[in-house]
């Protein structure tokens, strides 16, 4: 019964690759978002899906594309991973009406080579 | 722009001492202001908010918060804490708009002593 379920949970890759990063929510939700956590454990957004259509989308390099196939699932892709995007990755869902009222994953531990 | 500083990136509390985390905001706007919990190798829980109804805010595991308009701030406390309290905590903001952007402050560490 898992609310917001991420997968993999800890994906190491060499520098170049490309690789996705699956989320899904099985909350009835909206709306969902991408984060970033660096080493510091600071938290930015990045990305926020609105019934499949993109709302926020910070300033982050177009090699991060998120994808949203239906309400319930937000991936991001990245291309040509860098060493800086060595990261953990938060997805989380917000009720219809509470955006900021965020539910959030468990998160995938990203290690760029 | 909105912005949220939390003073302390680690504090220290003995078990059945007060936790008391601080947090200060800067908006524009009459904010919304929000709590949330990270406990090891998992994602955010949300402890509390604020949306412009009552100063105090009770939230889950017997935290609260006051906001104070005056001081710009929306401390944590607690009364007496709990081993299993040790976390890492953030501070937010959202301009109350309707695209759930949340601004976090840079999180405050507790530490729980027996």
């Amino acid at each position: 019964d898992t609310a917001v379920s991420q997968t993999p949970k800890y994906l190491v890759t060499q520098m170049g690759n490309d690789k996705s990063i699956k989320c899904e929510q099985n909350l009835g939700h909206d709306t969902m978002y991408w984060y970033k956590q660096d080493s510091k454990k600071f938290l930015k957004i990045m990305f926020s899906y609105n019934n499949k259509e993109l709302i926020i989308n910070e300033t982050v390099p177009n090699r991060f594309s998120p994808k949203s196939p239906d309400k319930a699932h937000l991936n991001l892709h990245i291309n040509s991973l860098e060493l800086g995007d060595s990261a953990v990755y938060f997805c989380a869902s917000s009720p219809p009406g509470t955006p900021d009222t965020q539910y959030f994953g468990p998160g995938t531990r990203l290690t760029v080579l | 722009a909105q912005s949220v500083t939390q003073l302390g990136s680690h504090v220290s509390v003995s078990e059945g001492a007060l936790v008391l985390l601080r947090c200060n905001y800067s908006s524009s706007v009459p904010p919304y202001l929000f709590w949330y919990v990270q406990y090891p190798n998992q994602g955010l829980q949300l402890l509390l908010k604020y949306t412009s109804a009552a100063t105090l805010v009770k939230g889950i595991n017997g935290f609260e918060a006051e906001f104070k308009k005056s001081e710009t701030s929306f401390h944590l406390t607690k009364p007496s804490a709990h081993m299993s309290d040790a976390a890492e905590y953030f501070c937010a903001v959202s301009d109350r708009g309707n695209t759930g952007k949340l601004i976090f402050g840079q999180g405050t560490t507790l530490q729980v002593k027996p």
